[in-house]
């Protein structure tokens, strides 16, 4: 079953300019992590957070983790048009030996 | 070193045909995952080896499914008698750690059923 969903589904933005999308979920963690995918491929992880951190930091990337609302948010700043791709968040459902993925969201960055 | 390979890249089946799908994961890696991902979709959970042994195949969808890592390296994804809702995406993911770490994933393998 899906476990995350992120919200928006698709986002459309020009380059330089700020990406945010959302991602929720239902059940407790230990962790939740997002990954990247581009078009026909696999998936590259990014980002990884404990649920007891609530702010990381990675290169552009800025992940937040609210898990008293179960949600989390992946920020791209100053976007490249090779951060086209699609955006996942994945959690571990609370120590499952498992990634639960969401829907994933669609980013065009237009050059 | 290199990443976690899969083959073939693209497969073809006729409805009922028997398919084997390989992965090559990350030399060392303990933890292997086999994930399927329909079109437009976040992958699904199929199934996780902890070096040979398989320790949840609770999202196999039906037994026409079967995987197996024999030695704790390659291994392999069996879907007998093919059905046209198997067509998707698998991908193969490792890890050095266990259970939901960050996971390394490979480049997948399309398979269509006509």
């Amino acid at each position: 079953s899906q476990q995350g969903e992120e919200d928006p589904q698709a986002l459309s933005i020009q380059e330089g300019e700020n990406a945010t999308m959302n991602c929720s979920y239902k059940t407790s963690i230990n962790n939740l992590q997002w990954y990247r995918q581009n078009s026909g491929r696999g998936l590259v992880h990014l980002i990884l957070i404990r649920s007891n951190e609530r702010e990381k930091h990675s290169g552009r990337l800025r992940v937040t983790l609210d898990t008293s609302k179960k949600s989390s948010s992946l920020l791209i700043t100053a976007s490249r048009a090779a951060d086209t791709a699609s955006y996942f968040c994945a959690t571990d459902e609370g120590g499952n030996n498992r990634l639960a993925f969401g829907k994933g969201n669609q980013v065009v960055v237009i050059p | 070193g290199a990443g976690v390979s899969q083959s073939p890249r693209y497969k073809v089946a006729k409805r009922g045909q028997d398919v084997a799908l390989r992965c090559d994961p990350i030399s060392g890696h303990v933890s292997l995952f086999w994930y399927q991902q329909a079109l437009g979709q976040g992958p699904e959970f199929l199934t996780y080896f902890q070096n040979e042994a398989q320790l949840d195949k609770s999202g196999l969808p039906s037994d026409r499914f079967f995987a197996e890592r024999p030695e704790g390296s390659v291994s392999t994804l069996k879907i007998q008698r093919t059905q046209q809702e198997d067509s998707a995406v698998y991908l193969c993911a490792s890890s050095s750690g266990y259970g939901a770490v960050t996971q390394y994933f490979g480049p997948g393998t399309r398979l269509l059923v006509l």
